[in-house]
C-alpha cells in the first residue's frame, strides 16, 4: 500500500525550531518529486515547498522562504522540513504530498507555534 | 487573498449538478495543468482532477473538470450527501521564481 507518514510536528516556542519527517513507503520514493502543504486551523490549503526526485530543483512559498529548508533521504526513503524562526502564523497541520499532481497526501502532524 | 479564485461556498440538492469554478491568470491556469483535490473533514486532501480533466482511479465519473483560458471548472453531477466537502483547485504558477497556488477552497452543502 502506497502510504506516507508525518512525525515531528509539536508545539513551539516564537523564533523555534522544529524538524518535520514524512516517511513513505510502498512505492519507489527515489522516483518520485514532493511537497510540504501545510493548512491553518479553519483555513484553506497553503502550499509550502517543493522537492525534485534527485534534489535538483527546489522551490519555496515566499511565507517560508530564508526560515524553512526541504530535503530528502532517497535511501531513508523519507522527505523533511527544518523549520526555524518559527512565528505564530506558522501554526498549522503540515501535509506531505507526493508528484507535483499530489496524488498522495499524508495525515498530516500539528505544528503549534506559541508562547 | 488567494492567488487563485474559488466561490466561498456552493450547494445543492441529491440528484443536482454543481459547477464550482477556479478563476486565475495567465502566468498559472493559462500557462498550466489545474487539479482539484476533496478534502472531507478532518481528513487530508484527496486528488479528484489531474491535468485539468483526468479522474484517477476510483473516482466516479460523476467528477470531472475543464479549463478554458484563465478559469477552469469542477462539475459535480448525481450529487450525493456524501459529495458534501471542501473543494480545493491548485496549479503552478510561473511567475516570480515559481511556486504551486491553490485556491481558497468552496465548502459544498448537499441540502
Amino acid at each position: 500500500e502506497v502510504q506516507l507518514v508525518e512525525s515531528g510536528g509539536g508545539l513551539v516556542q516564537p523564533g523555534g525550531s522544529l524538524r518535520l519527517s514524512c516517511a513513505s513507503s510502498g512505492f519507489n520514493f527515489n522516483n518520485y518529486s514532493m511537497n510540504w502543504v501545510r493548512q491553518a486551523p479553519g483555513k484553506g490549503l497553503e502550499w509550502v515547498s517543493y522537492i525534485t526526485s534527485s534534489s535538483s530543483s527546489i522551490y519555496y512559498a515566499d511565507s517560508v522562504k530564508g526560515r524553512f529548508t526541504i530535503s530528502r533521504d532517497n535511501a531513508k526513503n523519507s522527505l523533511y522540513l527544518q523549520m526555524d524562526g518559527l512565528r505564530a502564523d506558522d501554526t498549522a497541520v503540515y501535509f506531505c504530498a507526493r508528484l507535483v499532481a499530489m496524488d498522495v497526501w499524508g495525515q498530516g502532524t500539528t505544528v503549534t507555534v506559541s508562547s | 487573498q488567494s492567488v487563485l479564485t474559488q466561490p466561498p461556498s456552493a450547494s445543492g440538492t441529491p440528484g443536482q449538478r454543481v459547477t464550482i469554478s477556479c478563476s486565475g491568470s495567465s502566468s498559472n491556469i493559462g500557462s498550466s495543468y489545474v487539479y482539484w483535490y476533496q478534502q472531507l473533514p478532518g481528513t487530508a486532501p484527496k486528488l479528484l482532477i489531474y491535468m485539468n480533466n483526468l479522474r484517477p482511479s476510483g473516482v466516479p465519473d460523476r467528477f470531472s473538470g475543464s479549463k478554458s483560458g484563465t478559469s477552469a471548472s469542477l462539475a459535480i453531477s448525481g450529487l450525493r450527501s456524501e459529495d458534501e466537502s471542501d473543494y480545493y483547485c491548485g496549479t503552478w504558477d510561473s511567475s516570480q521564481s515559481g511556486s504551486w497556488v491553490f485556491g481558497g477552497g468552496t465548502k459544498l452543502t448537499v441540502l
